[in-house]
């Protein structure tokens, strides 16, 4: 099955910029997510992409796609001290009408004032 | 418009015993989603429902049922709770290509 590997921890200064990355494992992977959680919350959808994407904006977030090595980035400008949180990357296809997603462990990002 | 609602927010259950978390949405989405989250494992799929009257065993089945009441409703059940079974459960629903998360329940088995 769909394996999604992230780095545990990143530390920023504030008004650095941020990049989170993920590598996925199934090539047939055809949506990519970020999620933020923050203490004692729920998951945020932040942004996804298509796999018929390299790259997507967002205001302060940027994603990019290299779908031939299966790497996903998240990129935060100019980061803030209320973007600490974990950022989860996800995968998923399609099976039927209910996509199922595989998540990868999280990585904590901290931002240092 | 509440999204995706969950109860309780926390339960402490002794071995053996029996609950069931609850789950709805206003988002008329037909896709409904159980999850655990574990300290560095992210998020693991428990159970999930492609629409009202169907359910399907994700990547952690063993231990739980659901029921899927109707289309806004999700449920999931512990028969005989274990300490293993301690984790924060979270409910989500699926729209076209995205999923969106309720505030989740922890639960703490002793």
């Amino acid at each position: 099955g769909e394996d999604v590997e992230q780095s545990l921890f990143l530390s920023v200064r504030e008004g650095d910029s941020s990049v989170i990355n993920c590598t996925y494992t199934d090539s047939s992977s055809t949506y990519l997510y970020w999620y933020k959680q923050e203490p004692g919350a729920g998951l945020q959808l932040l942004t996804y992409i298509f796999s018929n994407m390299d790259m997507k904006q967002d205001q302060r977030l940027t994603v990019l796609l290299n779908k031939k090595d299966k790497h996903l980035s998240l990129r935060i400008a100019d980061t803030q001290t209320g973007d600490s949180a974990i950022y989860f990357c996800a995968a998923g296809g399609s099976s039927g009408s209910a996509r199922q997603l595989t998540f990868g462990s999280g990585t904590q990002l901290t931002v240092l004032p | 418009n509440a999204g995706v609602t969950q109860t309780p927010k926390f339960q402490v259950l002794k071995t053996g015993q029996s609950m069931t978390l609850q789950c709805a949405q206003d988002m008329n989405h037909n896709s409904m989603y159980w999850y655990r989250q574990d300290p560095g494992m992210g998020l693991r799929l428990i159970y999930y429902s492609a629409s009202e009257g169907t359910t399907d065993k994700g990547e952690v089945p063993n231990g739980y049922n659901v029921s899927r009441l109707n289309k806004r409703e999700f449920s999931l059940r512990l028969e005989s709770a274990a300490p293993s079974q301690t984790s924060v459960y979270f409910c989500a629903t699926g729209g076209s290509y995205e999923q969106y998360f309720g505030p989740g329940t922890r639960l703490t088995v002793t």
